[in-house]
């Protein structure tokens, strides 16, 4: 079965610096892959995703991530973090046919200290 | 005006009650989803609906029931609410035009007392 782990549940960064959010899954074949950001009271809103190309895609708000199968990993990274960025990133995981059934991870939560 | 509604947003209840949470879509897709979401836990799917007669259930339907009325609507019963089933509530849609993504509401926090 699918599973998808975000080994971090909490990460702090101050604004301005680096960020990278770490997601790892299992599946046997090259899954598709989403980023999602939930912010505080909102639904959530997908950044990015991956289903096969260029395993280096480019999101909204800055971010990217990168799809490594060897690692089987798909970690968010932003180069300068903003204070709006805080909030709780979902990595999620789908079968390539059957996309209706998202995987999600427990999810991570960033704090921005200014 | 948001492409995914969800009523109510916020819902207390008392065990053995029966509730009803729906959802709205302005989207135009073909498939909806409930998902619960409890701290720690993630996103777990409760049922997914391809069309108004193609309900299926997701990973953790115990204890919950759906009726899609119409495309546009898809809505999560609890036929007798038990207090562990405190937790956010999203919908979400998706299909072929949104090439496999999908799309959520702004979620229904439900407490059952």
């Amino acid at each position: 079965a699918q599973s998808v782990t975000q080994p971090d549940i909490h990460i702090t960064v101050s604004e301005g610096a680096s960020l990278e959010l770490r997601c790892n899954y299992s599946y046997g074949a090259t899954p598709y892959l989403f980023w999602y950001v939930q912010s505080p009271g909102q639904g959530l809103q997908l950044l990015l995703k991956y289903f096969s190309g260029d395993t280096l895609v480019q999101g909204i708000k800055g971010f990217e991530a990168e799809f490594k199968r060897s690692q089987s990993s798909f970690n968010l990274r932003k180069p300068s973090v903003h204070w709006s960025d805080a909030a709780e990133y979902f990595c999620a995981v789908a079968e390539i046919y059957n996309t209706d059934k998202l995987i999600f991870g427990t999810g991570t939560r960033l704090q921005v200290f200014p | 005006d948001a492409d995914v509604t969800q009523t109510p947003r916020n819902r207390i209840t008392k065990t053995g009650k029966r509730i009803m949470l729906e959802c709205s879509q302005t989207k135009g897709h073909d498939r909806m989803y409930w998902y619960r979401q409890d701290p720690g836990l993630g996103l777990r799917l409760i049922y997914y609906s391809f069309d108004v007669k193609d309900i299926n259930k997701g990973e953790i339907s115990d204890g919950y029931s759906v009726s899609r009325q119409a495309q546009a609507k898809f809505s999560l019963s609890l036929e007798s609410a038990i207090p562990n089933q405190t937790a956010l509530y999203f919908c979400a849609t998706s299909d072929f035009s949104s090439e496999e993504t999908q799309y959520f509401g702004p979620g229904t926090r439900l407490l059952v007392l």
